[in-house]
């Protein structure tokens, strides 16, 4: 039972740069999440997605971009890294999105923008 | 604006008890969630409430008083495994999760 997986786990990019995360989960969850943790802050939601073909801004949204073609993958992109982008980045599903929403998180992927 | 509190970091030892303290201001409530986050993994849930009082789960036990916007995660016979990141998160009114920065455990012998 793999849960969320996340790749790839460590990227390094220069300034300009795209690249796209991907997120997988097998737990046929509808909602599906992209957060950034950065030192010191709390999580940032970026995008997140209520179910397949369907995605919507978060908190802290600019520079990324998101799609949800199929039900059980969440992609994250960005089309022209900065420096402020490193960080690292979690995906999470659910499949509830009220009460106890009880997220399942991917093991997160370390990007460092040079 | 929205608002969670927890301390930075937190230092026990092997065997007590430690208690950790989440202070919120959020624009409504739909409940209150504790996660551990060990170094350089991911999340994973440890409590939910949504109710006034005390939720036990084995050596991990939540606290809840909405009037007080206030909530605690108390550890008991800590384990040396204890030492993590633990965080609070409150869902408000529109079921958006607001997370606190966490609080860093350190457990020593």
């Amino acid at each position: 039972n793999a849960g969320v997986t996340q790749t790839p786990k460590f990227r390094v990019l220069k300034t300009g740069q795209s690249m796209t995360l991907l997120c997988a989960q097998d737990m046929n969850h509808e909602y599906m999440y992209w957060y950034r943790q950065d030192p010191g802050m709390g999580l940032r939601l970026i995008h997140y997605s209520v179910g397949e073909g369907t995605t919507a801004k978060g908190e802290v949204p600019d520079g990324y971009n998101v799609s949800r073609l199929k039900k059980q993958n969440f992609l994250l992109g960005l089309e022209s890294a900065a420096p402020s982008q490193t960080s690292v980045y979690f995906c999470a599903s659910s499949d509830d999105s009220s009460g106890a929403n009880v997220l399942t998180f991917g093991a997160g992927s370390r990007l460092t923008v040079l | 604006g929205q608002n969670i509190d927890q301390p930075t970091e937190m230092t026990a030892t092997e065997g007590a008890i430690v208690q950790i303290n989440c202070t919120y201001q959020t624009s409504g409530f739909n409940g209150l969630f504790w996660y551990q986050q060990h170094a350089g993994e991911a999340p994973t849930f440890l409590s939910y409430n949504v109710l006034d009082g005390l939720e036990e789960k084995g050596r991990f036990s939540s606290f809840l008083s909405r009037s007080k916007g206030y909530s605690y995660l108390l550890l008991k016979e800590l384990q040396m495994k204890d030492s993590a990141s633990y965080l609070c998160a409150v869902m408000d009114s529109n079921y958006q999760l607001i997370w606190g920065a966490g609080t860093k455990l350190i457990i020593k012998p």
